[in-house]
């Protein structure tokens, strides 16, 4: 099937730092979405794009959809401990599967204070 | 308050039984999915459901079931055929097919 791929698969950071990762596709997509994962729960929605070139932000948090539509990226700013946690990139392919979402195997983040 | 709900959060059985994971929300959303999730990794569709009465198996359904005899509800059925069942298992549901998911708090379980 559909396969995101998601990078960095995980990262470690200083409280205060910058964070970006990534998701591409070899297909096109007409949603991404950004979830993050707090251990022991659900996924959480961060962010929900739905045009190319789209540029949203929640907070720290900024998202972008490609313009090419086969890829996404989160920047999250200044980061900060509660930050931790898996970040899931997800998206809607336009062709062959799109009653539901390809996720990717996720970025775990680590800020060390 | 809306929102989607699985109980129990933890759950143990013995190797052989049957068990089923609940799922309950009260969204409205016609579309509902079961995904499985081993440490360190991502998000494995298992079933999915589009609408009442309705499902598709998903990436790994072999060793599970499921049924959606009403709106609200989507149980999953962990069978003794599934060869690994202990795992993290996360419910989902969305206003429709391959819109945005929102996720329950996941089940835990743990077969020993």
């Amino acid at each position: 099937g559909q396969q995101l791929n998601q990078s960095p698969q995980s990262m470690f950071i200083q409280e205060g730092e910058d964070v970006s990762m990534n998701c591409t596709s070899s297909s096109i997509f007409n949603t991404w979405l950004w979830y993050k994962q707090d251990p022991g729960e659900g996924p959480v929605l961060l962010i929900a794009l739905y045009k190319a070139g789209e540029l949203t932000s929640n907070g720290r948090l900024t998202a972008q959809f490609g313009i090419t539509r086969k890829d996404s990226f989160l920047n999250i700013s200044a980061s900060i401990p509660s930050d931790v946690g898996i970040y899931f990139c997800a998206g809607r392919p336009s062709q062959g599967g799109s009653e539901k979402l390809v996720f990717g195997k996720g970025t775990k983040l680590t800020v060390n204070p | 308050d809306g929102g989607i709900t699985q109980s129990p959060k933890y759950l143990f059985r013995k190797e052989g039984q049957n068990v089923t994971l609940s799922c309950e929300q009260n969204l409205n959303h016609d579309a509902m999915y079961w995904y499985r999730q081993d440490p360190g990794q991502g998000l494995r569709l298992i079933y999915y459901s589009q609408i009442v009465n309705d499902f598709q198996k998903g990436d790994i359904a072999e060793g599970y079931s499921v049924s959606r005899e009403k709106k609200e509800s989507f149980p999953l059925t962990v069978t003794s055929a599934q060869k690994n069942p202990t795992a993290f298992y996360l419910c989902a549901s969305s206003i429709g097919g391959g819109a945005e998911a929102f996720f329950g708090q996941g089940t835990r379980l743990t077969v020993v």
